[in-house]
């Protein structure tokens, strides 16, 4: 069974930096393309970035490209999020996925950023 | 960036009735469409792909179809569990972009 547990969301004040991880199981890790997805509490849903199987190639939102680092560690089956200078509109629940033929096919629980002073 | 128009914004109806959700592309996807489900407090599911295919464990009670660019999601037979919010996604160029989302409520 396909699990994803995403951690490290919490309150993070504006201007900071946060890490967050996805612990995968149930597949094979590094034979998937990964990505990040987020939620804002008004519900809306924005792609924030890809990841290929080995880690050598990274397709960010244009708009998140500047401060968003997607990375991964096969060996550890983690998917990474490192956030720089976060903003308060970075607040929301975020979801790492497995794509499976380009498809966000399977979905972690989340990991809610709350930023604020 | 690809500008995807979702409607209704809102929708509600009785179990057994058939509904429909459009998703209109301000230009050509292809059929780089999915569409998903969210239920209450839980995460996104992936109901259909490449338009009008079904995902693994889904009910044939959904189904996708394409028009042009426009872009339907029709669940017939509604039962309560299909309560939730339904987002249709394109994956045709970056930044891939989601509908604003439906939320569908059974009566």
């Amino acid at each position: 069974e396909v699990q994803l547990v995403e951690s490290g969301g919490g309150l993070v004040q504006p201007g900071a930096s946060l890490k967050l991880s996805c612990v995968a199981s149930g597949f094979t890790f590094s034979d998937y393309w990964m990505s990040w997805v987020r939620q804002t509490p008004g519900k809306t849903m924005e792609w924030i970035g890809d990841i290929k199987y080995d880690g050598s190639y990274t397709n960010y939102a244009p708009s998140l490209k500047n401060r968003f680092t997607i990375s991964r560690d096969n060996a550890k089956s983690t998917l990474y999020l490192q956030m720089s200078n976060v903003r308060s509109e970075d607040t929301a629940t975020y979801y790492c996925t497995l794509n499976n033929y380009g498809w966000f096919a399977y979905w972690g629980q989340g990991t809610l950023v709350t930023v604020s002073s | 960036d690809i500008q995807m128009t979702q409607s209704p914004a809102s929708l509600s109806a009785s179990p057994e009735e058939i509904v429909t959700i459009t998703c209109q592309a301000s230009q050509d996807i292809g059929n780089w469409l999915a569409w998903y489900q969210q239920k209450p407090g839980k995460s996104p599911q992936l109901l259909i792909y490449s338009a009008t295919s079904l995902a693994d464990g889904i009910p044939s009670r959904f189904s996708g179809s394409r028009s042009g660019t426009q872009y339907s999601l029709k669940i017939s037979r509604l039962q309560v569990e299909d309560t939730g919010i339904y987002y249709c996604l394109q994956r045709y160029s970056n930044p891939y972009t989601f509908g604003a989302g439906t939320k569908l409520e059974l009566k």
